[in-house]
């Protein structure tokens, strides 16, 4: 299996521009969360899905901030209008809950600045 | 409200023992889980508890107590490469499935 796949791994973009996070679950996988992390904020949850349905979006920070899932292998985290703070790596996990205290596999993250 | 408390920081040298130190207020508590996430990359999960006791996974242990809400990893017999930060996380009761919230990890180095 190729593990959850991000894209793009690297992202630059100036204030105002618009930036979308992919990401690729596991297959066979029915959660699927999306992750920011910071030095000073740590690890943070934004949004997840259980069968592309979004079930908490308590942690999306704002209205800049969308997720959808159209289907089960693929969702977009976007960003519209980006800035400065946004600048993170984005993780994206996936999971199924089948003991092993709902295990979740991370990929590798998308590293975004904003400038 | 929710909150996870782990030290910052630990240093140990090669082939000892360290224990990182986990304690949690949740509204819900479903289990505890540990990551490891190396320099750059992303977090990987390492051990699960959802009951008191201890669950023994190679080098590495984890124990929870669920009555003094606290929790810890046990690294045996240190390797340079168990150079990390490790991330205690709960479970919480919630629907369809409840959210893992992440501690602000602790940074491990291993020296020679």
């Amino acid at each position: 299996d190729a593990g959850v796949i991000q894209s793009p791994r690297h992202e630059v973009t100036e204030m105002g521009q618009e930036v979308t996070l992919r990401c690729k679950p596991i297959s066979g996988h029915d959660y699927l969360f999306w992750y920011r992390q910071t030095m000073m904020r740590g690890l943070e949850l934004l949004i997840y899905f259980n069968n592309n349905v979004p079930i908490d979006d308590s942690g999306m920070p704002e209205d800049r901030f969308s997720a959808k899932m159209p289907n089960a292998s693929f969702s977009t985290l976007k960003i519209q209008p980006s800035e400065p703070r946004d600048s993170a790596v984005y993780f994206c996990a996936s999971s199924i809950d089948i003991g092993r205290g709902w295990e979740q596999y991370f990929g590798p993250g998308t590293r975004l600045t904003v400038t | 409200g929710q909150s996870l408390e782990q030290p910052s920081e630990v240093t140990a040298v090669e082939g000892a023992i360290v224990q990182i130190n986990c304690t949690y207020q949740t509204s819900g508590f479903y289990g505890l889980s540990w990551y490891q996430q190396h320099d750059g990359g992303a977090p990987t999960f390492l051990s699960y508890n959802a009951l008191d006791g201890l669950e023994e996974t190679g080098r590495f242990s984890s124990f929870l107590s669920r009555s003094d809400s606290y929790g810890y990893l046990l690294l045996q017999e240190l390797q340079m490469k168990d150079s990390a930060s490790y991330f205690c996380a709960v479970r919480e009761l919630g629907n369809q499935g409840g959210k893992l919230i992440f501690g602000q990890g602790t940074e491990l180095s291993v020296k020679p």
